[in-house]
């Protein structure tokens, strides 16, 4: 049973739009909310988090979203560049789990020009 | 440049051969992580260290076997290696096992054959 799910593999937008990748998650648990960014060949990058007690974080063009109720977040980048295409992983944290983190399946992110 | 260090880089085993991966922090973070990941998936946490001395299994630890060497250097083991194991491992490490983002390295991509 996959705990964090990003149920979109890929998302295409153009430049100076907004992107905004989906995540869903299932344990009540969680109460810690990570984004991650991925280029080929490299590891991933912290780009952003949330925790549980708040709503909304920002982060320069990154927003993070949470809605607890729905088990739901959502990162928002605006405006979206080029340079933003990268495989994005959802990652979640609970507590009472010595900072072990359940990432997502990823979405792609392209940004066209 | 300050990070995580992983050697080596490409890895090809024959099934059945032995192998230890190196991951190193010069961050001074107390919890570090090795991760795997297949296509087309997420990161699946393998074992971890909370703190020196102190390690963990993960998810999927099956096959593998970790040493905490000193607070910098998290080692994994495959002492008898599979095609299914044939994936890219990451470390990861962090300051403590609160909320903070990881810091990856770069990834080992080891072909079992």
């Amino acid at each position: 049973d996959q705990q964090v799910k990003q149920n979109s593999p890929s998302l295409s937008v153009q430049e100076g739009r907004i992107s905004i990748l989906n995540c869903d998650y299932t344990n009540s648990m969680f109460d810690y909310f990570l984004w991650y960014k991925k280029y080929p060949a490299e590891g991933p990058t912290f780009l952003i988090s949330i925790s549980s007690i708040k709503d909304k974080n920002e982060d320069g063009r990154f927003t993070v979203f949470l809605n607890k109720s729905a088990k739901h977040l959502s990162l928002h980048i605006v405006p979206s560049q080029p340079g933003d295409s990268a495989v994005y992983f959802c990652a979640a944290s609970a507590n009472t789990n010595a900072g072990k983190s359940t990432f997502g399946d990823g979405t792609t992110l392209t940004v066209k020009p | 440049n300050a990070g995580v260090t992983q050697t080596p880089k490409f890895q090809v085993l024959k099934t059945g051969q032995s192998m230890t991966l190196q991951c190193a922090q010069d961050m001074n973070h107390n919890s570090m992580y090795w991760y795997r990941q297949d296509p087309g998936m997420g990161l699946r946490l393998i074992y971890y260290s909370a703190s020196e001395g102190t390690t963990d299994k993960g998810e999927v630890p099956n096959g593998y076997n970790v040493s905490r060497l000193n607070k910098r250097e998290f080692s994994l083991r495959l002492e008898s290696a599979a095609p299914s194991q044939t994936s890219v491992y990451f470390c990861a490490s962090t300051m403590s096992e609160g909320n903070y983002g990881y810091t990856f390295g770069s990834g080992t991509r080891l072909t079992v054959v």
